[in-house]
């Protein structure tokens, strides 16, 4: 069975930090590009970011709203992504969800996310 | 980075209408576009592919169309099951975005 499955969210102070990880099972981890999407409470789906497969470059790309305050990396050793959040502000409270599609061979992937983890809360607050 | 807009923001309906959901990008992002329900407390879950691919499992009465800019998803005849919230997303860029969302609730 395919999985994700996030952790590390919680209450967090503006201003500060945390480390958001989503642990992979059941697929391809090294070939995936793997997302990042946020939700805040009562409002829409934010897509915050992506990093590559090592082999496309293990580049990651950002949301305005986020980059240069966000860092998602990769270990692909250990099937994990992660998602640095600093500086957070109010606003960044959502429940984060970690996304990708099973397929990787490139002439059959979907451009789309077909699998999705239950999400980590996030909440910014004083 | 592409922006995407949906009407309506909202519906209302019964049990077996014929429901659709434009999407529109702000600039053409050829059939890089994919649709999702999102029920309350969950993940989003896909249902269209490439602007028209039914992903595997979703039921027949959901159909996508489109291309370049402007996109329609549709239900034929929509089920207890479907009221939910449904979002467009393009993957054309690299800076991925998602539409807004249309809210379909019980008339």
């Amino acid at each position: 069975e395919v999985q994700l499955v996030e952790s590390g969210g919680g209450l967090v102070q503006p201003g500060g930090s945390l480390r958001l990880s989503c642990a992979a099972s059941g697929l391809t981890f090294n070939k995936a590009w793997m997302s990042w999407v946020r939700q805040a409470p009562g409002k829409g789906l934010e897509w915050v970011g992506r990093i590559r497969s090592k082999i496309h470059g293990g580049t990651a790309d950002y949301a305005a709203p986020v980059k240069g305050r966000f860092t998602i990396l990769r270990d692909d050793s250990r099937n994990t992504l992660f998602l640095h959040v600093n500086s957070l502000k109010i606003e960044d409270t959502a429940v984060y969800y970690c996304a990708t599609e099973v397929e990787t061979d490139p002439a059959k992937v979907k451009n789309a996310f077909d699998i999705w983890g239950q999400g980590t809360m996030v909440t910014v607050s004083s | 980075d592409i922006q995407m807009t949906q009407s309506p923001s909202s519906l209302s309906a019964s049990v077996g209408d014929r429901v659709t959901i434009s999407c529109r990008a702000s600039q053409s992002i050829s059939n890089f576009l994919n649709w999702y329900q999102q029920k309350p407390g969950k993940a989003p879950n896909l249902l269209i592919y490439a602007a028209s691919t039914l992903q595997s499992g979703v039921p027949s009465r959901f159909s996508g169309s489109g291309s370049g800019t402007d996109f329609t998803l549709t239900i034929s005849s929509l089920q207890p099951e479907d009221f939910a919230t449904y979002y467009c997303h393009q993957s054309y860029s690299p800076i991925l975005t998602f539409g807004p969302g249309t809210r379909v609730d019980v008339k």
